[in-house]
């Protein structure tokens, strides 16, 4: 079956560091999005990207759509202790939706 | 407009006793998710009901777990009898469309511990 596997498991990084989750999939995607996962919390949706190529930006979170969309990334420019949690990828194919292993981010001061 | 009710949203019970959660999705919203969250994991897709019709249910371990959506609104799901490995949490989802796209809403969760 369909895996869709993140990159690192675990990061700790110092506020203002910059951070990136990378998403694989084992097969092309249609659309893949984001979520963010706070402790104790639920996933909140982030974005969706459904281009080959496509590139998206919320303010210091930027998130690309590979080429083969096959994989995807996000990247957070300058931590801050709000962005601390869990992110997920969820790439959509044949109707089902898979969620990836999930990053969890820690930041400190 | 209100969220995605669920509940209980806690639920200790001993393994082979039965547990049933309750889910009622945003008004309106076509779709609706069951995901089984264990602890440091990803959100596993356990069905999907589009209205009240089952579109997925290929990851539901079927000789315990029972789910239905009866007049496609609130949904049920059921573990009978749980298993130690059941301790997890329970996430039920929503989506306004009949497609596979677009922001899911996911409820606070039911944790259940099976001792």
């Amino acid at each position: 079956g369909q895996q869709v596997m993140q990159i690192p498991q675990y990061q700790h990084v110092q506020e203002g560091e910059d951070f990136t989750t990378y998403c694989n999939s084992s097969t092309t995607l249609s659309n893949i999005q984001w979520y963010k996962q706070r402790p104790g919390g639920h996933p909140v949706f982030l974005i969706q990207l459904v281009k080959s190529g496509e590139v998206k930006k919320q303010k210091r979170l930027t998130f690309q759509f590979g080429e083969a969309k096959k994989n995807s990334s996000l990247h957070i420019t300058a931590t801050q202790t709000t962005d601390v949690g869990t992110y997920f990828c969820a790439g959509l194919t044949a109707s089902k939706l898979t969620f990836g292993t999930g990053t969890r981010l820690q930041v400190t001061l | 407009e209100a969220g995605v009710a669920q509940s209980p949203r806690y639920k200790i019970i001993e393994k082979r006793q039965s547990v049933a959660f309750w889910c009622n999705p945003i008004s309106g919203h076509a779709t609706l998710y069951w995901y089984q969250q264990i602890l440091g994991q990803g959100p596993k897709l356990l069905i999907q009901f589009q209205n009240n019709g089952v579109v997925d249910d290929s990851q539901l371990p079927k000789d315990r777990f029972s789910a239905e959506r009866l007049k496609g609104v609130d949904s049920t799901l059921k573990i009978q009898p749980a298993k130690l490995e059941d301790s997890a949490v329970y996430l039920c989802a929503s989506r306004r469309g009949l497609v596979n796209t677009g922001e899911l809403f996911f409820g606070e969760g039911s944790r259940l511990t099976v001792l």
